[in-house]
C-alpha cells in the first residue's frame, strides 16, 4: 500500500527565506508526482508535475526534485513572499492506480512580512 | 492550463434533502473525473472515479447509493448527495484528467453545509 508523508506539517519563515518542503512515498512504482498549492477554503492549484523518468522540474521560483529510488521529492521555493502562504500538497500517481492520486497530508506554510 | 469549474461554490441544505454538485472541464475533454472529500485541516480523500459513459467506481467505505455520480459527457460530471445529513457537511472537490500524462486539474471546490 502506498503511503505519502509530508514533513514538516507546518512551517513559518520570514519573507525572503528559501522554503524547503519534503514529500516521501513508500512505493517507488509511480507514474508521476505532483505538487499542489491550496489556499484556505479553495481548490487545488497544480504547481509542478514530475514524470517518473525526470529528476526535476522548474517553474519560476519553484523547483521540485524527484528521487524515485529513495522515495523522495523536495519542493524548493526561492525568496519566499507572504503570498506564498498556503498549504502545499504532494501527490503520487501509482502505475497500477488507473489515474488515482495518493495525497500527503500537506505542509502549512506561513511567510511573515 | 486546463480549467475546471464547480457549481455551486457553497450550498446550505436541510437534513433529508438532496444536493447536486456539478463539475465541468471548460477547455478540454475529460475522459476521467474524480470526486474528493476534504475535512477541515485534512488532506483529500478520494470518493470515486468516473469515466465518461461508464458507472463510477467507488472507494471502499463510500456509499454509492448516497453519493450518486454521473459522467454523462466529456465535460460534465455531477455528484448528488442524497438524503443529506449533517455529517455529510464537508468540502467536496472534483478533478478532471484528459491528458496522456494523467495530470489532474482541480475545481475550486464546493462547501456543503447540512443543517
Amino acid at each position: 500500500k502506498q503511503e505519502v508523508t509530508q514533513i514538516p506539517a507546518a512551517l513559518s519563515v520570514p519573507e525572503g527565506e528559501n522554503l524547503v518542503l519534503n514529500c516521501s512515498f513508500t512505493d517507488s512504482a509511480i507514474y508521476n508526482l505532483q505538487w499542489f498549492r491550496q489556499d484556505p477554503g479553495k481548490g487545488l492549484t497544480s504547481l509542478l508535475l514530475i514524470q517518473s523518468s525526470q529528476r526535476e522540474q522548474t517553474s519560476g521560483r519553484l523547483n521540485a526534485s524527484l528521487d524515485k529510488s529513495s522515495g523522495r521529492s523536495t519542493l524548493y521555493i526561492a525568496a519566499s513572499q507572504p503570498g506564498d502562504s498556503a498549504t502545499y500538497l504532494c501527490a503520487v500517481l501509482r502505475t497500477d492506480s488507473w489515474g488515482k492520486l495518493q495525497f500527503g497530508a500537506g505542509t502549512q506554510v506561513v511567510v511573515t512580512p | 492550463g486546463a480549467v475546471v469549474s464547480q457549481h455551486p461554490s457553497r450550498v446550505i441544505c436541510k437534513s433529508g434533502t438532496s444536493v447536486k454538485i456539478e463539475c465541468r472541464s471548460l477547455d478540454f475533454q475529460a475522459t476521467t473525473m474524480f470526486w474528493y472529500r476534504q475535512f477541515p485541516k485534512k488532506s483529500l480523500m478520494l470518493m470515486a472515479t468516473s469515466n465518461e459513459g461508464s458507472k463510477a467506481t467507488y472507494e471502499q467505505g463510500v456509499e454509492k447509493d448516497k453519493f450518486l455520480i454521473n459522467h454523462a459527457s466529456l465535460t460534465l460530471s455531477t455528484l448528488t448527495v442524497t438524503s443529506a445529513h449533517p455529517e455529510d457537511s464537508s468540502f467536496y472537490i472534483c478533478s478532471a484528467s484528459g491528458t496522456e500524462n494523467y495530470e489532474q486539474y482541480f475545481g475550486p471546490g464546493t462547501r456543503l453545509t447540512v443543517t
